[in-house]
């Protein structure tokens, strides 16, 4: 049981350059988010999926795509990635009818 | 808009002293409350919550919270700092509106030898 795994960890690209972070959860968890945490700033929520099928905004959307492939799998995809993404992005899920999340390790990125 | 604020971006105890992290929310409705710990170069992890019921919460590895509805604060505290203990804490809320997490900003422990 590997709980919420992320890839890859670290990933360096060039401004404009773009790239797919993935998730993935074993805990049958309907719920799946997608956060970037900055020094202090907390986690701020990218996008969510509330169920297999659904994506929505959340609080720093812009710059950012999500596809939810299946019920195991959330993508986040930076389609022309600029300096201020760089962050470290954390995914996490919860189980249908809970709010306490479950966190991935995290993806480092920085965007030169 | 809702918050979270958590006062002190690093708080600095010595090893067996009494940890207190402080955590005040804002909410319209009875909240749903979270501490995570992160430790370095690692995802949060849940500590412990509060949902209803008892208001004095105990969680992992020592750790416990109380709600206070009429400070609307959830401090968390541990009685004797260990240095296993170093990490960065985060206190969050359930959203009146969309039920998503709102986070505090967190606070880094500093154990001191």
């Amino acid at each position: 049981n590997a709980g919420v795994t992320q890839t890859p960890k670290f990933q360096v690209l060039k401004t404009g350059q773009s790239m797919t972070l993935q998730c993935a959860q074993d805990m049958n968890h309907n719920s799946m988010y997608w956060y970037r945490q900055d020094p202090g700033m907390g986690l701020r929520l990218i996008y969510y999926s509330a169920s297999e099928g659904t994506t929505d905004k959340g609080e720093v959307p812009n710059g950012y795509n999500v596809s939810r492939l299946n019920k195991r799998e959330f993508s986040l995809r930076l389609e022309s990635a600029a300096p201020s993404q760089t962050s470290v992005y954390f995914c996490a899920s919860t189980r249908q009818g809970a709010y306490e999340q479950y966190f991935g390790p995290g993806t480092r990125l920085t965007v030169t | 808009a809702q918050s979270v604020t958590q006062l002190g971006s690093h708080v600095s105890v010595s090893e067996g002293a009494l940890v207190l992290l402080r955590c005040n929310y804002s909410s319209s409705v009875p909240p749903y409350l979270f501490w995570y710990v992160q430790y370095p170069n690692q995802g949060l992890q849940l500590l412990l919550k509060y949902t209803t019921g008892a208001t004095l919460v105990k969680g992992i590895n020592g750790f416990e919270a109380e709600f206070k509805k009429s400070e609307t604060s959830f401090h968390l505290t541990k009685p004797s700092a260990h240095m296993s203990d170093a990490a960065e804490y985060f206190c969050a809320v359930i959203s009146d509106s969309n039920y998503q997490l709102i986070w505090g900003a967190g606070t880094k422990l500093i154990i001191k030898p």
